[in-house]
């Protein structure tokens, strides 16, 4: 199974400041790497797929980047909707894996 | 407006049987590949299966291979999860998802 290394796992963060979360895989995924945000009641919104593509309706101050086996999530200003948990997913190949989570907080 | 709503949770003993239900409207739900994904109390996300939109592949995680079954039935736009030999730690919140949308979950408690 590809192992997906997600850091940080905790971000304390202020408004409109710009912030990464990293995704390792432990081996090549070929852009097949996918981000998704939850929030506290538990509601889960896909943000970013195949690496880099906006899913429809998501802010342009969310970004994806990498290739080969690391990848990261970007906001580039944060809102106060922003402040949730982040996942990675790889779909490269079965079982789909997925990061452990970073917890985005206000600081 | 797409719309996922799982049902059929609750609270049961172990070795005991229950079936999920995902009805799917606002797209063409017999064009699309569908997934369960589980999150179990305070853990991170767990992928657990995927069925192809004609049914034609189905695949499991290897902690439900064996135990779990993904169906759908195009004709009721609906996905389902049936799952045998619940164990305790099958406990966990269900969201059934397709590309760009997830459901809001279903609980499943697997307790004596």
């Amino acid at each position: 199974d590809i192992q997906m290394t997600q850091s940080p796992s905790s971000l304390p963060a202020s408004l409109g400041e710009r912030v990464t979360i990293s995704c390792r895989a432990s081996q090549g995924i070929s852009n097949n790497l996918n981000w998704y945000q939850q929030k506290p009641d538990g509601t889960i919104k896909p943000l970013i797929y195949y690496t880099s593509n906006l899913q429809s309706g998501v802010p342009s101050r969310f970004s994806g980047s990498g290739s080969g086996t690391d990848y990261s999530l970007t906001i580039s200003s944060l809102e106060p909707e922003d402040f949730a948990m982040y996942y990675c997913q790889q779909d490269a190949s079965f079982p789909f894996t997925f990061g452990s989570g970073t917890k985005l907080e206000i600081k | 407006e797409v719309q996922l709503v799982e049902s059929g949770g609750g609270l049961v003993k172990p070795g005991s049987s229950l079936k999920l239900s995902c009805v799917a409207s606002g797209f063409t739900f017999s064009s699309y590949g569908m997934h369960w994904i589980r999150q179990a109390p305070k853990k991170g996300l767990e992928w657990i299966a995927l069925i192809y939109y004609d049914s034609s592949n189905k695949y499991y995680a290897d902690s439900v291979k064996g135990r779990f079954t993904i169906s759908r039935d195009n004709s009721k736009n609906t996905l389902y999860l049936e799952m045998n030999s619940l164990r305790s730690e099958d406990t966990a919140m269900y969201y059934c998802a397709k590309e760009g949308y997830w459901g809001q979950g279903v609980m499943v408690t697997v307790s004596s």
